[in-house]
């Protein structure tokens, strides 16, 4: 299985702090994306970034790649509340048309 | 848009009942992707139809389970007979042809199975 495997599994910051999420991953891919899911509910995609950028920025989400080592990592500045969800990293490879999930970091934001 | 619809919300069954889940994709999306989310497991991807024609079912657990879209705008996931490690939540996403294959999800069907 190529699924990524995503640290911390866990993090728990205060409202204001940056959180930084890690995701690696096993095969050659064409993009990565990221997903994140409010308890109870379905995964809302965030951001994409292909296989030849290295960086990618939307809003307070800064997503970097580096196929090299076959890791990314988003981080979230100025978290808040609201940010309180599970992350998950989510890998395309070609040929086939489908993504494959990471294990996911459960964020908790507290004021 | 009225997004990825799924029915139901949430089931609950006896062990060796039939379970059918629904869903509907975005209008003008010809991919439809069924995934199963547990916590032991994570989110796996159970069958894949593109143009209503199924893709990739190997992750399919078993027999009991099968899938159909006999139309662009709905497909269904069928669970017989249904046993309680099949307890999970049921994903349906769909995506289109252009873009980068982002997918957008429903908001599930809670299966329990007693």
């Amino acid at each position: 299985s190529q699924q990524g495997e995503e640290d911390p599994q866990a993090l728990s910051i205060q409202e204001g702090e940056n959180a930084t999420m890690n995701c690696s991953y096993k095969t050659s891919i064409n993009n990565l994306q990221w997903y994140r899911q409010n308890s109870g509910r379905g995964l809302v995609h965030l951001i994409l970034i292909r296989s030849n950028e290295r960086e990618k920025h939307s809003g307070r989400l800064r997503v970097t790649l580096d196929t090299s080592k076959k890791s990314s990592s988003l981080l979230i500045t100025a978290s808040r509340a609201a940010d309180t969800a599970s992350y998950f990293c989510a890998t395309d490879a070609s040929p086939a048309s489908k993504l494959t999930f990471g294990t996911g970091t459960r964020l908790q934001v507290t004021l | 848009d009225a997004g990825v619809i799924q029915s139901p919300r949430h089931e609950v069954t006896e062990m060796g009942q039939e379970v059918t889940l629904r869903c509907k994709p975005i209008s003008g999306h010809d991919y439809l992707f069924w995934y199963r989310q547990t916590m032991m497991r994570g989110l796996e991807l159970l069958i894949y139809f593109n143009n209503n024609v199924p893709i990739d079912d190997s992750g399919m657990p078993e027999d009991r389970f099968s899938a159909k879209m006999p139309n662009a705008s709905f497909s269904t996931l069928k669970i017989q007979p249904s046993e309680p490690r099949d307890s999970a939540v049921y994903f349906c996403a769909s995506r289109g042809t252009s873009g980068y294959n982002e997918q957008f999800f429903g908001p599930g069907t809670r299966l329990t199975v007693l």
